[in-house]
């Protein structure tokens, strides 16, 4: 079993409709992080989030750390909005930085 | 903005040759870090570094080295590449405990 497991795999959403993308995890974290890539893109960083919830923009990152548990929501979908989404447990590795354990992604499409 | 460079968007190497993938970051970041994407793997963690010639084993580092001379470059070496090799390979730097930014990836083929 993956340390980090992200559910669905793969989602397709009509424009407009609000998309979940939900993530668990089986270790101790220090943050959550959510990641966006485009396909044949670079990785961009959404959120870091350590409690509670993020806003920014049409995107919101939650995260209940009792049940090891995060979510992405997407209001308002479009179709730029297809990518692959990436949760990633930063895990203390005891030294100045963290370790990122990743899931292995949710790819989104978003149909017009 | 930060920005986090690679030195090649595609690759193409024989078995058996030496390769050099190149990373720099402009933003004096502490951290920097080399991963492999696969699919259905998602990434992994090869090697990383926390300052200047410091360098860590991540979960794949087999077949892999790494060099950390300057603070803003980290180069990441296949001493001699194999076809079980070939995969999507990203950078990433970051502050402590921060956020991590992502190069554009390099697109390495092994024939």
């Amino acid at each position: 079993k993956n340390e980090v497991e992200q559910s669905p795999q793969n989602l397709t959403a009509q424009e407009g409709e609000f998309i979940t993308i939900n993530c668990s995890y089986s270790v101790g974290i220090s943050a959550l992080h959510w990641l966006q890539q485009h396909p044949g893109g670079g990785i961009v960083s959404l959120f870091m989030l350590s409690s509670g919830k993020k806003k920014h923009g049409r995107l919101i990152a939650t995260i209940n750390i009792q049940e090891k548990h995060s979510s992405l929501h997407i209001t308002a979908s479009h179709p730029r909005d297809s990518a692959v989404y990436i949760c990633a447990a930063a895990a203390n590795y005891g030294g100045a930085t963290n370790k990122l354990i990743f899931g292995t992604g949710t790819l989104l499409a978003v149909q017009p | 903005d930060v920005k986090v460079t690679q030195s090649s968007r595609y690759l193409v190497k024989r078995t058996g040759e030496k390769v050099f993938l190149e990373c720099v970051q402009d933003m004096d970041h502490e951290n920097m870090f080399w991963y492999r994407q696969d699919p259905g793997l998602g990434l992994r963690l090869i090697y990383f570094s926390y300052d200047v010639k410091m360098k860590e084993k991540g979960d794949i580092p087999e077949g892999y080295s790494v060099s950390r001379e300057k603070k803003e470059r980290f180069s990441l070496i296949l001493e001699s590449a194999s076809t079980n090799q070939t995969s999507m390979y990203l950078c990433a730097s970051s502050l402590e405990y921060n956020e991590q930014f992502f190069g554009p990836g390099t697109r390495l083929t092994v024939l």
